[in-house]
């Protein structure tokens, strides 16, 4: 079946420095990548998506190319601030329509002053 | 912006017991469905709906029920509520089934069953 790997669990970083957020992925669709961020006590929202191969999908400063080649999705942003840290969630759709998501165990991202 | 509403917000539940955990959309999307996430452990997917009346299982369907009355309204029901069940359970909704949609979740239910 479909899978999501997280490699990192928590990811503490100093505000203004780069971060990156691994996402690989097994399916025999074609995948539709997705990641969603989750701040304390709040709705997980969608915070970008891809289907396009080698393609940089980028949104509120963070960005993501999809590797088909490499099953990857990484997340990345080139300096990150206090407001980013939550908990990031990288996520798989099942190409089968219904709207399914495969979801990563999720990433923890703490920024310190 | 999409509007998914969650309620109660929190719950403490005895063993046993029935728990219904609710959940309206005012966006007028097909499908809803109810994910569980634990602790460390990305969201988990126990039912879903892409019509009124209807249910699907989700990865995870064993020990709840859902129900979709209305296009608007979709309940996770646990008849047996056992400590396992012990989660955050969040509602989300998408417009269809497409796998380019977006879930627009809503602030989720802590359940806590002693």
């Amino acid at each position: 079946g479909d899978s999501v790997t997280q490699t990192e669990g928590l990811v503490t970083l100093t505000k203004g420095l780069p971060v990156m957020l691994n996402c690989t992925y097994q399916t025999t669709y074609s995948p539709f990548l997705f990641w969603y961020v989750q701040h304390l006590n709040e709705a997980p929202k969608l915070l970008l998506k891809s289907s396009t191969d080698n393609k940089r999908t980028e949104h509120q400063g963070f960005y993501a190319t999809l590797h088909k080649s490499s099953s990857s999705f990484h997340l990345q942003k080139s300096s990150v601030q206090l407001s980013d840290s939550a908990l990031y969630f990288c996520a798989l759709s099942d190409g089968t329509n219904t709207g399914k998501l495969t979801f990563g165990d999720g990433t923890v991202l703490t920024v310190k002053p | 912006e999409a509007a998914v509403t969650q309620s109660p917000r929190s719950k403490v539940a005895v063993t046993g017991g029935k728990v219904t955990l609710s959940c309206h959309q005012t966006n007028n999307h097909d499908y809803m469905y109810w994910y569980r996430q634990d602790t460390g452990h990305g969201l988990r997917l126990i039912h879903y709906s892409y019509v009124a009346d209807s249910t699907e299982k989700g990865d995870i369907p064993d020990g709840y029920k859902a129900s979709r009355p209305s296009q608007e309204n979709f309940s996770l029901i646990l008849e047996l509520a056992s400590l396992s069940q012990t989660a955050v359970y969040f509602c989300a909704s998408s417009r269809w089934g497409a796998s380019a949609e977006t879930l627009y979740f809503g602030s989720g239910t802590r359940l806590t069953v002693l």
